[in-house]
């Protein structure tokens, strides 16, 4: 079965700073792979996702993740650190086969990322 | 123009209470989901409805009953409430392509608290 690990429950940057979060999967072929944000008290919203197409991804909120298969990641990164980033970061992945419908979107536990002034 | 709504947003009530919790979509899916979020911010997925049939139904106690009366509607049914049933219940929905990603959008959440 699928699964996606994020590491480090918590993640805490300076306002500036770089923001770095980590996924793997676990999957012998490349899975679709997705990052969403939660924010406070709020549903799940889409940041970027990777379908094959190129492997580094750009997203909203300028942020960016690069598909590696031979590290088998998808770690989700932001040049500078907003103190409107601060949320909750769900890795997702989605098997890819050919036909996806009825497939689960597996989700990691989270990383929740704060932003200090 | 909301694109996924649910209501109510916040839900508190008794144990042994039944309640439901209704979704709505107005992006012209075919597929629609209920996620459980627990107080660690794990999200599971309890059921998934395409062209409303009951497609995936994990391992979830028979208490919670999902009807899915048209595409853009599931509503979810909660018998007996317990105080493990207490977190955050989200709503989905997508269009299921074959050999495409379909990516999911969700709802605000509903808030259920079980005292």
């Amino acid at each position: 079965a699928q699964s996606v690990t994020q590491l480090g429950s918590h993640v805490s940057v300076s306002e500036g700073a770089l923001v770095l979060l980590r996924c793997n999967y676990s999957s012998s072929v490349p899975p679709y792979l997705f990052w969403y944000v939660q924010y406070p008290n709020q549903g799940l919203q889409l940041l970027l996702k990777y379908t094959s197409a190129a492997t580094l991804v750009k997203g909203i909120n300028g942020f960016e993740a690069e598909f590696k298969k031979s590290e088998t990641s998808f770690h989700l990164t932001k040049p500078s650190a907003h103190m409107s980033d601060a949320a909750e970061y769900f890795c997702a992945v989605r098997p890819r086969s050919g036909y996806t419908g009825f497939q689960k979107l597996v989700f990691g536990t989270g990383t929740r990322l704060l932003v200090s002034p | 123009d909301t694109a996924v709504s649910q209501t109510p947003k916040y839900l508190v009530t008794q144990m042994g209470n039944d309640k439901s919790i209704k979704c709505e979509q107005n992006l012209g899916h075919d597929t629609m989901y209920w996620y459980k979020q627990d107080s660690k911010k794990f999200l599971k997925i309890m059921f998934s409805y395409n062209n409303k049939e009951l497609i995936i139904n994990e391992t979830v106690p028979n208490r919670f009953s999902p009807k899915s009366p048209d595409k853009a509607h599931l509503n979810l049914h909660i018998n007996s409430l317990e105080l493990g049933d207490s977190a955050v219940y989200f709503c989905a929905s997508s269009q299921d392509w074959p050999g495409r990603y379909n990516e999911q959008f969700f709802g605000p959440g509903t808030r259920l608290t079980v005292l």
